[in-house]
């Protein structure tokens, strides 16, 4: 069973670019969701997608978007960035079809902006 | 408003100890309360989690309590580990059927637990 893989794993980007991340669901799993965490902080919830549409979002602004693909795979792109954003952002999966609830993440990309 | 309040930010333990993580929570919708580790440079792994129609569930060395009047639960660690040294996480998400698991964070609880 392939875990939850992410890319990049490190990446540094200056004030008012844009970034994009990368997420690979684990096998069998058909939800992902994003998640924001801060040093020392806990994960924040951003969005879940399920069958390719955004199902439910955090407190993120409109520059953080996402896309789900027919294979499960996620992208995260958040545009204008700001010193703020840099953090580990980790993607989790799921299965809608599981009562558990449980949420597999992947390691993370960690977003410097400078 | 941070809906889910963990305790304390930080523990030290010795080995064979008991460490304890509290939580305390207030949206009454939450129905699912899970824990998870993170190990430097890792995402989070759940540990083990609880739904409010029990008080304890105990996996291994692990066990959570939950007190669904008080809106707290807590994370138990028996016989503490130098591997058990991590950051620990209590969450809360309101399943409300379906794929929608947000979960809701405390803001972390770093173990060391000395040899």
């Amino acid at each position: 069973e392939t875990g939850v893989t992410q890319s990049p794993t490190h990446l540094i980007k200056t004030r008012g670019q844009q970034v994009t991340l990368r997420c690979s669901s684990q096998s069998g799993h058909n939800t992902v969701s994003w998640y924001q965490q801060a040093l020392g902080q806990g994960p924040q919830f951003i969005f879940q997608y399920y069958r390719e549409e955004e199902n439910g979002r955090g407190n993120f602004p409109p520059r953080f978007s996402g896309l789900q693909f027919p294979n499960y795979s996620s992208e995260l792109n958040v545009n204008a960035l700001e010193l703020d954003d840099s953090a580990l952002y980790l993607c989790a999966s799921s299965s809608s079809g599981r009562a558990t609830g449980e949420l597999f993440f992947g390691e993370g990309s960690r977003l410097t902006v400078l | 408003q941070q809906q889910v309040k963990q305790s304390p930010q930080s523990l030290i333990v010795q080995k064979g100890g008991i460490s304890i993580i509290n939580c305390a929570y207030e949206n009454t919708a939450f129905d699912y309360f899970p824990w998870y580790q993170q190990f430097p440079g890792k995402g989070p792994a759940l540990l083990i989690a609880i739904r409010p129609d029990v008080s304890e569930k105990k996996e291994g060395r692990f066990t959570i309590s939950f007190n669904k009047s008080a809106k707290q639960f807590s994370l138990h660690i028996m016989d503490s580990q130098p591997g058990d040294s991590a950051t620990y996480f209590c969450a809360a998400s309101n399943s409300g059927g379906g794929s929608n698991y947000k979960l809701t964070f405390g803001k972390g609880t770093l173990l060391t637990v000395n040899p």
